[in-house]
């Protein structure tokens, strides 16, 4: 199975900050990733496919990068509504994979 | 707009089988080019994906589930369910259904129902 690796597991930030999370898988899948987030109590929803592709809908303010192993996302002037856990998923191979999340929290 | 709503018992004895249904507005589970997935959510920690099908039958599971795990689809009542047998408190989850949609060559979950959350306990 592929691991996937987030970094940090929580971090804290205020309104209007820039905020960058990693996601290192344990081998290469290319650009074979996607962000989601998770409200408390709420599903994950899909912000980012493709490592790099902005869901429809979502605001410009999220964006990722990366291909291979590492990869990031990167949340630019964080507002209000963003403060949620953050989780990548490995669409490379089977099983599909997560990584452990980060949460975003209100400093 | 697509919704994905799972139902099912909240409580289930240890070693009984867990049943759920996800049923789907807005869209058909045998719409080309869609598959249809059931992924869990063990309380304060990840995800962790259970397995998904395709309307014609295919079906790809997680094979840590494998050997308890059937997937299948109901075309004339838009809904696909998940049966996992001899479950444990290791069961214990909130369980989702999401939609798989394949976009850049690979599979995205979107969107999600709402999750249902499942506790195996006596």
């Amino acid at each position: 199975d592929i691991q996937m690796t987030q970094s940090p597991s929580s971090v804290s930030a205020s309104v209007g900050d820039r905020v960058s999370i990693t996601c290192r898988a344990s081998q290469d899948i290319s650009t074979w990733l996607g962000w989601y987030q998770q409200k408390a109590g709420k599903a994950p929803k899909l912000l980012i496919y493709a490592a790099s592709i902005l869901e429809s809908g979502v605001p410009s303010r999220f964006s990722g990068s990366g291909s291979g192993t590492e990869f990031t996302l990167t949340i630019n002037s964080l507002q209000p509504e963003d403060f949620a856990s953050y989780y990548c998923q490995q669409a490379t191979s089977f099983p599909l994979t997560f990584g452990g999340g980060t949460k975003v929290e209100i400093k | 707009q697509v919704q994905l709503q799972e139902s099912g018992p909240g409580l289930v004895k240890p070693s009984q089988t867990l049943s759920l249904t996800c049923t789907v507005s807005g869209d058909s589970i045998s719409s080309v080019g869609y598959y249809w997935s059931w992924i869990r959510q063990h309380p304060g920690k990840g995800l962790e994906w259970i397995g998904y099908m395709y309307y014609s039958g295919t079906i790809f599971y997680n094979p840590s589930l494998r050997s308890r795990l059937t997937i299948s689809g109901d075309t004339s009542k838009n809904q696909f369910s998940l049966k996992l047998t001899s479950v444990t408190a290791a069961d214990t989850a909130v369980y989702y259904c999401a939609r798989v949609v394949y976009s850049s060559g690979r599979g995205w979950f979107d969107p999600w129902g709402q999750g249902t959350l499942v506790t195996v306990s006596s």
